[in-house]
């Protein structure tokens, strides 16, 4: 089945640590997102790259990184320099043209701060 | 810049009631409007979409047109079932086309309930 692999469910991040968020696709996207989804609010997107080696910042990079050295992985990377981290984390792929906005989700990572 | 303002919720219904969730939006050019559905614990699902204006988007029975004069795309149901309990996101996109890629602007979300 086709679709986007996003691992773990649950992750623990302790102070000053860095944490690493998988997301795998196998739909042969060319284009990924990173969101950040909060209580009571919408998705705030973090990071997306529309081909491989390259990447561009959304509306709330900071404290966050990734790489895509791989079409079908796009890892998030959560620092210890982003100081309110927990959320749930979303990653989200589209195919490009005319039905490139219609982008698919995973289900999720749900992050918090020991 | 882009935004989607949608109606404040939670939304309580009791089975087989008429849903009307609001959507309203601001953009520069010539939006796509999307709503998106997620369940407990899960991620977001395209639940329909309409590409330009006066379009009907309907997929499980859910319904929103594309009113571009008053800058709506409403999601309705005639009857709602305890399964349509889920988050409702009202989304735009400006700018997909050829070898471009749109970003989505979403609203906050609405939580609809729905008891037997």
């Amino acid at each position: 089945d086709g679709g986007i692999t996003q691992s773990p469910k649950y992750l623990f991040r302790k102070e000053g640590q860095n944490v690493t968020l998988s997301c795998e696709q196998n739909l042969n996207h060319d284009a990924m997102y990173w969101y950040r989804q909060d209580p009571g609010q919408g998705l705030r997107l973090i990071y997306y790259s529309q081909i491989v080696n390259d990447f561009q910042k959304g509306d709330i990079a900071e404290g966050y990184s990734v790489s895509r050295e791989k079409k079908e992985s796009f890892p998030l990377t959560v620092t210890s320099a982003q100081k309110n981290p927990t959320a749930f984390y979303l990653c989200a792929s589209s195919i490009g043209g005319r039905d490139g906005n219609i982008q698919y989700f995973g289900a999720g990572t749900r992050l918090s701060v020991l | 810049g882009n935004s989607v303002t949608q109606m404040e919720g939670p939304v309580t219904l009791s089975e087989e009631a008429f849903l009307t969730i609001n959507c309203t939006y601001t953009a520069t050019g010539y939006p796509s409007l999307f709503w998106y559905v997620q369940y407990p614990g899960e991620g977001l699902q395209l639940l329909l979409k309409a590409t330009k204006a006066d379009d009907k988007g309907s997929n499980k029975g859910f319904e929103a047109t594309y009113r571009k004069e008053t800058t709506s795309f409403h999601l309705e149901k005639g009857s709602v079932q305890v399964s349509d309990s889920a988050v409702y996101f009202c989304a735009l996109s400006v700018g997909a086309g050829g070898t471009s890629y749109g970003k989505l602007t979403f609203g906050q979300g609405t939580i609809l309930t729905v008891h037997p």
